[in-house]
């Protein structure tokens, strides 16, 4: 399976731009990047995903390495809501069938 | 936005008794949908892939006989969890994406407690 790295926590203040770190070094041509947050108890909630070009939405920005070997996910202003673990994933076609496998993740800690 | 809804939300059963779980996306077609198990303070652990029409996929190590996957239409995959014992306990999900190039839509979870 495709694996992510990602680091197990980071914190950041209230209000100031986060950056999450993954690196998917053994990421395949026609992998996309993936990612989700989840909070306690909930099922993950999509955030982003890209495949070559950095990708904005209205939740965050993805930026991803001109060799692909790794991406950043950055939320530009941080809020006490975004305290969550987020997933950093390789949505992986094999002979046709996906799979979306999960690594440990990163908890993030917002501090007020 | 895409939506997958998965009932029950929790259910506590005795040992050795079967467990249904729901999983239906509401606003689109899912020929595939995932399941996961969950334990405290860990990762996502993908199960199953399951196929509407056909045999689900299971990854190694989970036990297809104990952990039944029916996809019966395209709208709507149920995992069975039989003879249930306490190590089963866990918390559930299951996730399904619009066919094409968007992300995985996840349901909100079964925290089943087996008691």
């Amino acid at each position: 399976d495709a694996k992510t790295t990602q680091p197990n926590s980071m914190e950041s203040n209230e209000e100031e731009p986060v950056h999450l770190p993954c690196n998917h070094s053994t990421i395949s041509g026609t992998d996309y990047i993936h990612w989700y947050r989840q909070l306690p108890s909930q099922g993950p909630e999509y955030v982003i995903h890209g495949l070559t070009s950095n990708v904005n939405n209205r939740m965050a920005s993805l930026a991803i390495a001109e060799d692909r070997k790794s991406s950043t996910l950055i939320l530009h202003r941080a809020t006490l809501r975004d305290a969550a673990v987020y997933y950093c994933i390789l949505r992986v076609l094999n002979f046709g069938n996906e799979k979306l496998t999960f690594g440990t993740g990163t908890r993030l800690t917002i501090i007020p | 936005g895409a939506v997958v809804s998965q009932h029950p939300s929790w259910v506590i059963c005795k040992s050795g008794t079967s467990v249904k779980i729901e999983c239906r996306s509401l606003d689109f077609q899912a020929t595939t949908m995932f399941w996961y198990r969950q334990f405290p303070k860990q990762s996502l652990m993908l199960m199953a892939t399951s196929n509407e029409g056909s045999k689900a996929t299971y990854e190694q190590g989970v036990e297809k006989d104990k952990f039944l996957i029916n996809h019966a239409s395209l709208t709507l995959s149920t995992l069975t969890v039989t003879s249930a014992h306490p190590e089963d306990s866990s918390f559930y999900i299951c996730s399904a994406s619009p066919t094409g190039d968007y992300g995985y839509t996840f349901g909100s979870g079964t925290r089943l407690t087996v008691v």
